[in-house]
Parts: C-alpha cells; sequence; structure tokens
C-alpha cells in the first residue's frame, strides 16, 4: 500500500509564475489536508478537502492561492503569482477515518527566487 | 478561531531523563489528540494519540495524558534516548475533523 505521494519533492519559481503541487493520498483515503510549514516552524494548517469538496480552506490566503480534489486524480494546491515569501515546505496528510490518524507526504518544497 | 499553544519551544534533557512537553486547545468540542515526530528534513509521524473519552494512553517509553476540564494534554517520554531527538508537534481535531497543529518543541537529548 503505497503511502501519500507528492509531486514535485523540489520546485524552483521565479517570482511571478505559478506553483503546482500534487498530492495523492494513501488508498481509500478520501480526505486530504494540506500545511505549510516554515523554516524551523510549525505546520500552519491550509485546507481540508474530500473529493470534489473543499470543507475548510480557513488557513488558505484568499489571493492567489487554491486547492482542488477532482473526482480522479490527485489534489493540487496552486499557487498564483508566487513572491518570495511562498517559499517553505508544502505537505500533504490524508486521514484514516476510521483512526483519525494523518498520514503525511514527503512534502514539497517551493523556492521563490 | 481554533487554536493550539505548545511549551517549550526548545527542551534539553539529559539521556536517561525524562521530558515533558505540554500543549492546550481552545475548542472544548476537540475529541482528537495526535503527537507527531519530525526529524530534520523529514515528514511528520505519528507516535501517540488520545481520544476524548480517554484520560491517559502509554506504549512503551511514551505516554500522552489528558484533561478535558482544562483543555489540556501532555506527552511525557521517559528514559530519553538519542534517538529521540527531533521537533515534536501536538495537534487536536475539532468536531468538523480540522487539525490543528501546535507549533512544536524541539527536544535535544544530551550525552
Amino acid at each position: 500500500n503505497a503511502g501519500v505521494m507528492q509531486n514535485p519533492r523540489h520546485l524552483v519559481r521565479r517570482r511571478g509564475q505559478e506553483a503546482r503541487l500534487r498530492c495523492s493520498p494513501m488508498k481509500g483515503h478520501s480526505h486530504v489536508y494540506w500545511y505549510r510549514q516554515l523554516p524551523e516552524e510549525g505546520l500552519k494548517f491550509m485546507v481540508y478537502l474530500q473529493k470534489e469538496n473543499i470543507i475548510d480552506e480557513s488557513g488558505m490566503p484568499k489571493e492567489r492561492f487554491s486547492a482542488e480534489f477532482p473526482k480522479e486524480g490527485p489534489s493540487i494546491l496552486r499557487i498564483q503569482q508566487v513572491v518570495r515569501g511562498d517559499s517553505a515546505a508544502y505537505f500533504c496528510a490524508s486521514r484514516n477515518r476510521d483512526t483519525g490518524e494523518l498520514f503525511f507526504g514527503e512534502g514539497s518544497r517551493l523556492t521563490v527566487l | 478561531g481554533e487554536n493550539v499553544e505548545q511549551h517549550p519551544s526548545t527542551l534539553s534533557v539529559q539521556e536517561g531523563d525524562s521530558a515533558v512537553i505540554k500543549c492546550t486547545y481552545s475548542d472544548s468540542a476537540s475529541n482528537y489528540f495526535p503527537w507527531y515526530k519530525q526529524e530534520l528534513g523529514k515528514r511528520p509521524q505519528l507516535i501517540i494519540d488520545i481520544r476524548s473519552n480517554v484520560g491517559e494512553k502509554k506504549d512503551q517509553r511514551i505516554a500522552v495524558t489528558l484533561n478535558k476540564t482544562a483543555k489540556h494534554f501532555s506527552l511525557h517520554i521517559t528514559e530519553t534516548q538519542p534517538e529521540d531527538s527531533a521537533v515534536y508537534f501536538c495537534a487536536s481535531m475539532n468536531r468538523d475533523d480540522k487539525i490543528i497543529f501546535g507549533k512544536g518543541t524541539r527536544l535535544h537529548i544530551l550525552p
């Protein structure tokens, strides 16, 4: 059973470009969470989705950031017109509905030049 | 909104001694409290969790206690070893399954 898969692992973008981060949850998991982690800091909640539905996006900046989890395919976190402050590790996790445990992916490390 | 406070931010203990990390949460409807360990450059991984209908849970050298009245829960690591050095995060899940993390505790085990 493959774990949570995130890609790309590393992404470099110039200011103003778009970043797309993808996350495939564990098999059988239908709930996906995205967190942002700055160096030496905690895991900041961004958004919580299930297939075709955003459940809670209270942690997502209102502008430039969007997330989706289509019926088919991975969840995608999209950052438009990136700025240097967007540089961070973005972790995706999927949740076992029975136990509540979150399983994290390896993270996508975005660097904005 | 919901909030999870975690203390201390850094903790150094001698190898073999115990370490205690404390968290408080704001949403009284929270019902699930996991603890995650993150080693440098790696993903966070679950080490222990507790539900709101239980006051204490133990797994070998690791234990977690929950005080629902005070909205407070703690991680206890006994007989610490060098491999326990990492960042530890507490979290709480509310009734809508939103999971919020504390800011983390960097634990150093001193030789």
